[in-house]
């Protein structure tokens, strides 16, 4: 089984602020991870992914992952914030024999202020 | 332009009547999949196809049913049975990969609210 802890719901950063959200997995396999933006009423958008060899990953939008088997963690990070990242954003994770499921994390609101 | 399209956007329905949702991929992917969205619960798997005339269910199946007769087509019926159907559903689709997992690609949604 595999589960995904997004922790905080909702982060607010001042515009040009460093952003991070906060992802933390659990799985019995080595897992493939993700994450996915959403805007309002709109479908996902893949941001970057893990899946094997180096831990640093980088996707679009100058947002980037940082793999930590020994934290079991994916946090996301961006250096500085801009008005268009204000969105809500997911944690998933795949591990092999699940059928290529996904386990989604409960998502962290970003708000980004002036 | 090669997507997923799901129709209509929002979708209204009277309780005890049953409703289709339309996903539709032109990506040529083997496997579709089928979420619900609700406030603080991130996204739910409801039912996933990974290949033609074969699916299985998910974590939340129960009051769903699904068909899928062709590769590009993968319609979701919230039945009367559904207890709270009122969501915003998402479809997916993904090539398998070699290793099994590849990224998923998501439609735009379509917002049901049944009243």
């Amino acid at each position: 089984a595999q589960s995904v802890t997004q922790l905080g719901s909702h982060v607010s950063v001042s515009e040009g602020a460093l952003v991070l959200l906060r992802c933390n997995y659990s799985s019995s396999v080595p897992p493939y991870l993700f994450w996915y933006v959403q805007y309002p009423n709109q479908g996902l958008q893949l941001l970057l992914k893990y899946t094997t060899g180096a831990t640093l990953v980088k996707g679009i939008n100058g947002f980037e992952a940082e793999f930590k088997k020994s934290e079991t963690s994916f946090h996301l990070t961006k250096p500085s914030a801009h008005m268009s990242d204000a969105a809500e954003y997911f944690c998933a994770v795949s591990a092999t024999g699940g059928g290529n499921k996904l386990t989604f994390g409960t998502g962290t609101q970003l708000k980004v202020e002036l | 332009d090669g997507g997923i399209t799901q129709s209509p956007k929002y979708l209204f329905r009277k309780e005890g009547q049953n409703v289709t949702l339309s996903c539709e991929q032109n990506l040529n992917h083997d496997a579709m999949y089928w979420y619900r969205q609700d406030p603080g619960q991130g996204l739910r798997l409801i039912y996933y196809s990974q290949i033609v005339n074969d699916f299985q269910k998910g974590d939340i199946a129960e009051g769903y049913s699904v068909s899928r007769e062709k590769k590009e087509s993968f319609p979701l019926t919230v039945t009367s049975a559904q207890k709270n159907p009122t969501a915003f559903y998402l479809c997916a689709s993904s090539i398998p990969g070699q290793g099994g997992i590849t990224e998923q690609y998501f439609g735009p949604g379509t917002r049901l609210t049944v009243t």
